[in-house]
This record gives C-alpha cells, structure tokens and sequence, in this order.
C-alpha cells in the first residue's frame, strides 16, 4: 500500500490528453512538499520529467505539465504520442515518515 | 555529464549480506545526496534510504533500519548499501540515486543493480 495513491492504468489515442493523478495526505503532498513525476520505460531506470513548480529537465518537453491542489497533484500529456507509453511515478516528502515517499505507479497504454 | 554506475547482479542465499555500489562521476560528490530505490519484480518504486557523503549521514525508512547499512568514500567517489538478513522479498532491483536534499526530486539515476535471494 503506497502512502501516495495513483490509478493503476489509464490510456488514451494519440493526440489526446491524458491526466494521472496522485493523491496524498497532510503529511506529505498536504503539507506543502514538493512534488516530482518519473518516467519508467520498459526494462530501464526512472526518469526525472517533471519536479517542483512545473520545472521540467532539458529535453522534456511542454506536452507534460503537471499541477498541484490540496492534498492531491496531477501530471497531464496533451497530444499523446506512441513513444509516452510507459510508467509514470509521484514522489513527495513525507514528514511523519521523515522520508521520500512514492506512488503506486500508473501505466499509460497509447492505443 | 553526470553518471551513477552501479555494480553487477548478484545472487544470495537468504540470511546472506549483499553490498552493492554507486560510483559517481561528473559532478561535486559532496555536494549531493545519493538515495537507494527498490523495485521488486512487476512492482513500484520505494524508497530505501539516503545517504549524504558530506559527513556520511543516512536516513532510512523504519521497515528497513536495522538491517542497511550505507556508506561513502570520498576517496573514490562510490556510495554503499549493504541489505543484511536477506530473505526472498528483498529480491529486486536497487537503483541509486542523485538528490539535493532528503525532499527534492531525484535527477539522475543508475542503471540499476538486481539482487536475487534463492535457496
């Protein structure tokens, strides 16, 4: 059970707009901790797309952007592409824990 | 450019020690914080722990304290985690790494280390 709560899977066409969410609690996305979004393609290491404020690491484009409300933080893709298929973590703070914490996890299927 | 390379797979017999490697490279070493992720098989990620090679201090989740130890040389620029007690659900992946602080994102990782426990 992640302390921070992803929906398992969502998909969408291509070209279409997807949002995963990434709900948590007071303690962490609640109480004002940053929070960061990870790509995992198949079979290879995490990778940093979106941190913070919407910050995005050179190379990410602006088709990822990502927003942030109460305990809760979405990342959204607009104009899905074949090449977005993958899986995607949160990751925040958390102060009761005093340590990182992640989410589930979501697998996006571009159809 | 930055890069965080991690030693082989290994495989352990369960109540065995693994001690598994980050040598860093392409930046300040002292200047960053080098966390541990687990992924077991088909599953998520989950923080494991971090370690500030600036002065070696670690923080871990309390499922895990007890039973890791991590550590730093300065010397070589190479970040340690050793898993004691191994037993079947340690099986998993074991990336390291890069971080401003315990809160802030993760920018660069290694490729990732896979740990098998069987008897």
């Amino acid at each position: 059970q992640s302390v921070l709560t992803q929906p398992p899977s969502v998909s969408g066409a291509p070209g279409q707009t997807v949002t995963i969410s990434c709900t948590g609690s007071s303690s962490n996305i609640g109480a004002g901790y940053d929070v960061h979004w990870y790509q995992q393609l198949p079979g290879t290491a995490p990778k940093l797309l979106v941190y913070g404020h919407n910050y995005r690491p050179s190379g990410v484009p602006d088709r990822f952007s990502v927003s942030k409300s109460g305990t809760s933080a979405s990342l959204a893709i607009t104009g899905l592409q074949a090449e977005d298929e993958a899986d995607y973590y949160c990751q925040s703070y958390d102060s009761s824990l005093s340590g990182s914490v992640f989410g589930g996890g979501t697998k996006l299927t571009v159809l | 450019q930055v890069q965080l390379v991690q030693s082989g797979a290994e495989v352990k017999k369960p109540g065995a020690s693994v001690k598994v490697s980050c040598k860093a490279s392409g930046y300040t070493f002292t200047s960053y914080y080098i966390h541990w992720v687990r992924q077991a098989p088909g599953q998520g990620l989950e923080w494991k722990g971090m370690i500030n090679p600036s002065g070696g201090i670690t923080r871990f989740p309390q499922n895990f304290q007890g039973r890791v130890t991590m550590t730093s040389d300065t010397s070589t620029n190479t970040v340690y985690m050793e898993l004691s007690s191994l037993r079947s659900e340690d099986t998993a992946v074991y990336y390291c790494a890069r971080g401003q602080m315990i809160s802030g994102n993760l920018d660069y990782w290694g490729r990732g280390t896979l740990v098998t426990v069987s008897s």
